[in-house]
């Protein structure tokens, strides 16, 4: 089975500042996706990023982006130019591409991400 | 498009009592996972229907529940009988195809006194 884990409990940032949030997983598998989910207060579980791993390119949405090292098996998410909204929970979270009866996704129990204004 | 739809957004309830939890996918969404959210396990899979059939059930914790999903619009999480360690936040989620994103509900907050 696969597993997710995110080492950083909670990190602070400074409001315009970068911010790196960890993530690695452990998988025999080849062919997966990455996703980085933001939970902010709400609850509402909002996608942030997703990465399949037969990229090599490091996907980017405006703001976020990723560092994806297949071989070490990490996929950490930066922040650049931190903002008051981005304050929530961060998950990390791994799907397998091979069907089968494994289409959910295994979440990391999340870093809580604070800005500081 | 309404997005998911989970309903009720909060529910309490005391031990012992039957509980049921619904969902209304995206429309021409084939596939519909339930999660369940604590602070002790974190986010973890239920169970997903693809085209209305269970697929995988493994992540359902005891026979008290169950789910159905008896059309393309509709699913339900039922507890039965409900104890306070399945206290949480159940959140339901969609997606079109296989490969595409999961798109999730508002998440239905549960107490079990």
């Amino acid at each position: 089975a696969q597993t997710v884990t995110q080492s950083q409990p909670e990190m602070s940032v400074q409001e315009a500042e970068t911010v790196t949030l960890s993530c690695t997983y452990d998988t025999s598998e080849s062919d997966y996706y990455l996703f980085w989910y933001k939970q902010p207060p709400s609850r509402q579980m909002i996608l942030v990023i997703r990465q399949e791993a037969y990229k090599q390119q490091n996907a980017t949405e405006n703001r976020f982006s990723v560092n994806f090292q297949k071989a070490a098996k990490s996929f950490s998410l930066k922040i650049s130019d931190s903002q008051l909204g981005d304050a929530a929970m961060y998950f990390c979270a791994y799907r397998s591409q091979t069907g089968g009866g494994a289409d959910g996704l295994t979440f990391g129990k999340g870093t809580h991400l604070i800005i500081q204004p | 498009d309404a997005g998911v739809i989970q309903s009720p957004r909060h529910e309490v309830t005391e031990m012992g009592q039957e509980v049921t939890l619904r969902c209304k996918p995206i429309s021409g969404h084939d596939y519909l996972f339930w999660y369940r959210q604590t602070m002790m396990r974190g986010l973890e899979l239920l169970i997903y229907f693809n085209n209305n059939v269970p697929i995988d059930d493994s992540g359902m914790p005891e026979d008290r529940f169950s789910a159905k999903m008896p059309n393309a619009s509709f699913s339900t999480l039922k507890i039965q009988p409900s104890e306070p360690r399945d206290s949480a936040v159940y959140f339901c989620a969609s997606s079109p195809t296989r490969m595409a994103e999961q798109f999730f509900g508002p998440g239905t907050r549960l107490t079990v006194l």
